[in-house]
């Protein structure tokens, strides 16, 4: 069936480095895939997505980065802040409405 | 614009009681989620309204828990009677007609049952 994988459940990176964050997927036939956020004490936020027909998508400090071939997302963030510390997640569509969302890669950002 | 609103934010109450949690969705968004996160099931989807009809409640665990949307404007979920187990956070979510993948989510009601 579906899954959602996270390479790295846990992330360490030292401010102002770049962060990269991983998630392997394995429906091949869905349209976009998008990424969350949820800070500490705070409901998930949407971050930025990804149409399947682009390979790279760059907002505000994120780029996302799909390889179609080999099924892996990542999520770049340039110049990680503290508060880029969160919990990651790259939520599977299932269906027309729902996410699954997966436990999520935990980023912790060393001052 | 407030974004998703819910109360109470915190509630702590006994096994056996009846909890009613409480969301305003964002004006205008025709989608609402409710959600519970644990640390060891992480974010379950429990209902999803659309146009405040009931379109999928298979993630309600149990004949306890409740879902209502009265108006576009208001939802409730109820858990009768409330057991330890039910212990976890509990989010609301809204979003705009057609773009269910980008929702906004309130900041959670934690849900304490000693």
């Amino acid at each position: 069936g579906e899954s959602v994988g996270l390479h790295l459940p846990t992330l360490s990176v030292q401010e102002g480095d770049n962060s990269i964050i991983n998630c392997a997927y394995s429906n091949s036939a869905s349209d976009y895939f998008i990424w969350y956020k949820q800070e500490s004490g705070k409901g998930p936020q949407f971050i930025i997505d990804i149409r399947s027909n682009m390979d790279k998508r760059q907002g505000q400090r994120v780029t996302v980065l799909l390889n179609k071939t080999v099924k892996h997302l990542s999520l770049q963030i340039a110049a990680t802040q503290p508060g880029d510390s969160a919990v990651y997640f790259c939520p599977r569509r299932a269906g027309s409405y729902q996410l699954t969302f997966g436990k999520g890669t935990k980023l912790s950002v060393i001052p | 614009d407030a974004g998703v609103i819910q109360s109470p934010r915190h509630e702590v109450t006994e096994m056996g009681q009846e909890v009613t949690l409480r969301c305003k969705p964002i004006s205008g968004h025709n989608s609402l989620f409710w959600y519970r996160q644990t640390m060891m099931r992480g974010l379950e989807l429990l209902i999803y309204f659309n146009n405040n009809v009931p379109i999928d409640d298979s993630g309600m665990p149990e004949d306890r828990f409740s879902a209502k949307m009265p108006n576009a404007s208001f939802s409730t979920l109820k858990i009768q009677p409330s057991e330890p187990r039910d212990s976890a956070v509990y989010f609301c979510a809204s979003s705009l007609p057609g773009l269910y993948y980008e929702q906004f989510f309130g900041p959670g009601t934690r849900l304490t049952v000693l």
